[in-house]
């Protein structure tokens, strides 16, 4: 079955290390996102690729890092300059087909810095 | 620039009760508009979408939503709710000029017994 698969599911971390997030797809989508989502406050943008070797920030880009080597994955890195970054991590893909075409999502990653 | 308003952040609900959960947005000339599901600790699911047409559109789980352009609304209804509908419920719109989604902060349904 395609999807889209988020590893690990949980996290943890000291505070001032870098932590990278993995995200895979096989579903041939050439769009993938990166969402952070707090409680009370939605899903925000932190960076998202429409190709290969090529990605923009959202809303919420700063200390974070992405890469786009390949069209099925897409890590984010969450940096130490991150200055509140436990939160829960959501990757999603879409066609860039029609503009109507829905996002796919994993089952997220929950991210805790202590 | 396009906004979407979820009005109520928890909607509590008896079993087998009707819901509506309402949703909001800023006045487009064309717009796509999405709900998704999102279940404890996991990623989001698509439940219906509006492209054209038909103003009521059915989606997955028995929901359905209707599109109201004068009132810019995209409500969100279920007419017998089930335990297992407990989530939370995000609207999203997608303006038809560019592809960015912008959503909405999101409804908590939750069923009691």
């Amino acid at each position: 079955d395609g999807g889209i698969t988020q590893s690990p599911k949980y996290l943890f971390r000291k505070e001032g290390q870098n932590v990278t997030l993995s995200c895979e797809q096989n579903l041939n989508h050439d769009a993938m996102y990166w969402y952070r989502q707090d409680p009370g406050q939605g899903l925000r943008l932190i960076y998202y690729s429409q190709i290969v070797n090529d990605f923009q920030k959202g809303d919420i880009a700063e200390g974070y890092s992405v890469s786009r080597e390949k069209k099925e994955s897409f890590p984010l890195t969450v940096t130490s300059a991150q200055k509140n970054p436990t939160a829960f991590y959501l990757c999603a893909s879409s066609s860039l087909d029609r503009a109507h075409s829905p996002l796919h999502f994993g089952n997220g990653t929950r991210l805790t810095v202590t | 620039a396009q906004s979407v308003t979820q009005l109520d952040s928890q909607v509590p609900v008896f079993e087998e009760a009707p819901v509506e959960l309402r949703c909001n947005y800023s006045s487009s000339v064309s717009v796509y508009l999405f709900w998704y599901v999102q279940y404890p600790n996991q990623g989001l699911q698509l439940l219906l979408k509006y492209l054209s047409g038909s103003t009521l559109v059915k989606g997955i789980n028995g929901f359905e939503a209707e599109f109201n352009k004068s009132q810019t609304s995209f409500h969100l209804r279920k007419p017998s709710v089930h335990i297992s509908d407990t989530a939370e419920y995000f609207c999203a719109v997608r303006d038809g000029n560019n592809r960015k989604l912008i959503w909405g902060l999101g409804t908590s349904l939750a069923v009691n017994p």
